[in-house]
């Protein structure tokens, strides 16, 4: 079974500085998807940023980039020129691509409160 | 699109009691999940609909758990005899390809 683990359960980060989220994984697949989603409080979860498995560039969307490492395993989220809307929760997933009976199936990390300071 | 929409956003019930959450997918999108987050944590999946057809349950999935979706429409999930510990917010969510689409969740408390 795969595993998501985010290891910073808090991070906080000055308005207009850069901040990265840490996210490992294990799985024995090779054909995957990564996201990178953002809860506000009381708020539905957003997709940031995702990354095929396959692609070897890593994804950018905006001031969110990721630094995918495939074969460590991990995936972290960078926020450049943060906001204070970025405050949020943010949750690192997997899924894997295989198709079947799970096909879609996202298994999360325990998320990451970000708290940005003005 | 009007986006996933769950109800009752809240729902406060007295241990034992039976509560029924209700999904109303994106109308296009036809596969539909269920997931449970408990304070502090990430969603667990729960189950997956694919239409009408019910693909996938978790273990988390107790017998006092049902869910279903007729016609490949909105989805019910239920839970029967309800525990304190089922106290959690019910995430549902669509697609058609990735990405998903979330709802805003129903939080229930089990008192």
């Amino acid at each position: 079974a795969q595993t998501v683990t985010q290891s910073q359960p808090e991070m906080s980060v000055q308005e207009a500085e850069t901040v990265t989220l840490s996210c490992t994984y294990d799985t024995s697949e090779s054909d995957y998807y990564l996201f990178w989603y953002k809860q506000p409080p009381s708020r539905q979860m957003i997709l940031v940023i995702r990354q095929e498995a396959y692609k070897q560039q890593n994804a950018t969307e905006n001031r969110f980039s990721v630094n995918f490492q495939k074969a460590a395993k991990s995936f972290s989220l960078k926020i450049s020129d943060s906001q204070l809307g970025d405050a949020a929760m943010y949750f690192c997933a997997y899924r894997s691509n295989a198709g079947g009976t799970s096909y879609g199936k996202l298994t999360f990390g325990q998320g990451t409160i970000l708290t940005v300071h003005p | 699109d009007t986006g996933v929409s769950q109800n009752p956003r809240h729902k406060i019930t007295k241990r034992g009691q039976n509560v029924t959450f209700r999904c109303d997918p994106i109308s296009e999108h036809n596969r539909l999940y269920w997931y449970r987050q408990t304070l502090g944590q990430g969603p667990e999946f729960l189950t997956y609909f694919q239409n009408e057809a019910q693909l996938e349950k978790s273990r988390l999935l107790s017998d006092r758990f049902s869910a279903e979706r007729p016609k490949g429409s909105f989805s019910t999930l239920e839970i029967q005899r309800t525990e304190q510990g089922d106290s959690a917010m019910y995430l549902c969510a669509s697609s058609e390809n990735s990405p998903y689409s979330f709802g805003s969740g129903t939080r229930l408390t089990v008192v």
